[in-house]
């Protein structure tokens, strides 16, 4: 298994531009969601999904777009790119409690390193 | 809504020390998990322990082991026997459920031979 991927690792934006990182996973997980990481901020949630179809916000969700249409994909949208949005940004998995198994242990990505310029 | 306290910006150890990080939370809840995850310079997420709140048992893993109070809903991270490899960010997370983690701001932790 590859486990939870993420591309690009780096990623240089100019103001006003849009971008999608892609989140991937091959463990059949239901549930994934994304983070981004500032200094001193710690991660906060910016969407998640608990399966194909269905999304929700999470705490920082304004400028972010996202959509489910597999279970193994859940690509975030920048509309209009803003120096604000200059994060990392992470992509994890898990499986549902509607599954029976494991919930408690999220699968984290490697990271994409966004610049906005 | 939960939040997750981590008091202690930056931490440092001499190599085969002991040290604590601290974590408070709040919540309503009684049924929920706690985690401390370690991300070393690789920016990677790595779990390092967890607990369940029902359980008064205190997990350990290895040098890793946690004080969970759960009427001071207090969780505190121990790594004994430090080593070079535990240089990283620390982070506390609450989870209810299957329901998104819920992070601290982070404890930088050094370790110095």
């Amino acid at each position: 298994n590859a486990g939870v991927t993420q591309t690009p690792k780096f990623q240089v934006l100019k103001t006003g531009q849009s971008m999608t990182l892609q989140c991937a996973q091959d463990m059949n997980h239901e549930y994934m969601s994304w983070y981004r990481q500032d200094p001193g901020m710690g991660l906060r949630l910016i969407h998640y999904s608990v399966g194909a179809g269905i999304t929700d916000q999470g705490e920082v969700p304004n400028g972010y777009n996202v959509s489910r249409s597999t279970t193994e994909d859940f690509p975030l949208r920048l509309l209009s790119a803003a120096p604000s949005q200059t994060s990392v940004y992470f992509c994890a998995s898990s499986y549902s409690r509607a599954s029976g198994r494991d919930t408690d242990t999220q699968y984290f990505g490697p990271g994409t390193r966004l610049t906005v310029l | 809504a939960q939040t997750v306290t981590q008091s202690q910006p930056e931490m440092s150890v001499q190599e085969a020390e002991t040290v604590t990080l601290s974590c408070t939370y709040d919540t309503s809840e009684n049924n929920y998990y706690l985690f401390w995850y370690k991300q070393p310079p690789s920016r990677q997420m790595i779990l390092v322990i967890r607990q369940e709140a029902y359980k008064q048992q205190n997990a350990t893993e290895n040098r890793f082991s946690v004080n969970f109070q759960k009427a001071a809903k207090s969780f505190s991270l121990k790594i004994s026997d430090s080593q070079l490899g535990d240089t990283a960010m620390y982070f506390c997370a609450f989870m209810r459920g299957n329901t998104p983690l819920v992070f601290g701001k982070g404890t930088r932790l050094s370790v110095i031979a």
